[in-house]
């Protein structure tokens, strides 16, 4: 069974400085694998994904990821965050059945 | 493109009344559609998956009686909760699949929450 663990629940960082939110899977096969964002209530919006090729994924608001299949990691990080990145984010894994697990979320404040 | 809408985006409704929610693939066609659930400061827990013109299939522990969901179309599933209780208050998201390649990817609609009094 295919499993998704995000060990931090919580992160404060400031603005201006760099973030990594950590992400790791368990799965038997290549993995699919995406990090979302949720604004507070709202649905998730899509921020990266990584089906296969390079391991470094570019996504949208200058957010990127590695897949590490040695570590089973798919960690997010921006160089610098903006006040409007404090969101829940939420790594994700898929197989060719369509099936996402979701991780727990990490909630990410951003201190002026 | 890939937009999925949901509606109602709120409801409140009475115990023991039932409520149906909306989700919409509103420019492609969505062979599979998702519904899940998520309580307050946690994640998304799949509730059922379902195929256009096929029954749902539902997770364990998710009761298929009092969640019913249709999948009339390739563009339309809905939802019903019947017989609501206050326990079932909550933040129900859905989510659609097209097919080929891109059937990896699944795309949210906003949600809809459910507060039962």
């Amino acid at each position: 069974a295919q499993s998704v663990t995000q060990p931090d629940i919580h992160i404060t960082v400031s603005e201006g400085a760099s973030l990594e939110l950590r992400c790791n899977y368990s799965y038997g096969a290549t993995p699919y694998l995406f990090w979302y964002v949720q604004s507070p209530g709202q649905g998730l919006q899509l921020l990266l994904k990584y089906f296969s090729g390079d391991t470094l994924v570019q996504g949208i608001k200058g957010f990127e990821a590695e897949f590490k299949r040695s570590q089973s990691s798919f960690n997010l990080r921006k160089p610098s965050v903006h006040w409007s990145d404090a969101a829940e984010y939420f790594c994700a894994v898929g197989n060719a059945g369509n099936m996402l697990t979701f991780g727990g979320g990490t909630r990410l404040m951003v201190k002026p | 493109g890939a937009v999925v809408s949901q509606h109602p985006s709120r409801v409140i409704c009475k115990s023991g009344t039932s409520v149906k929610i909306e989700c919409r693939s509103l420019d492609f066609q969505a062979t599979t559609m998702f519904w899940y659930r998520q309580f307050p400061k946690q994640s998304l827990m799949l509730m059922a998956t379902s195929n256009e013109g096929s029954k749902a299939t539902y997770e364990q522990g998710v009761e298929k009686d009092k969640f019913l969901i249709n999948h009339a179309s390739l563009t339309l599933s809905t939802l019903t909760v019947t017989s609501a209780h206050p326990e079932d208050s909550s933040f129900y998201i859905c989510s659609a699949a097209a097919g080929g390649m891109s059937s990896y990817e699944q795309y949210f609609g906003p949600g809809t929450r459910l507060t039962v009094t």
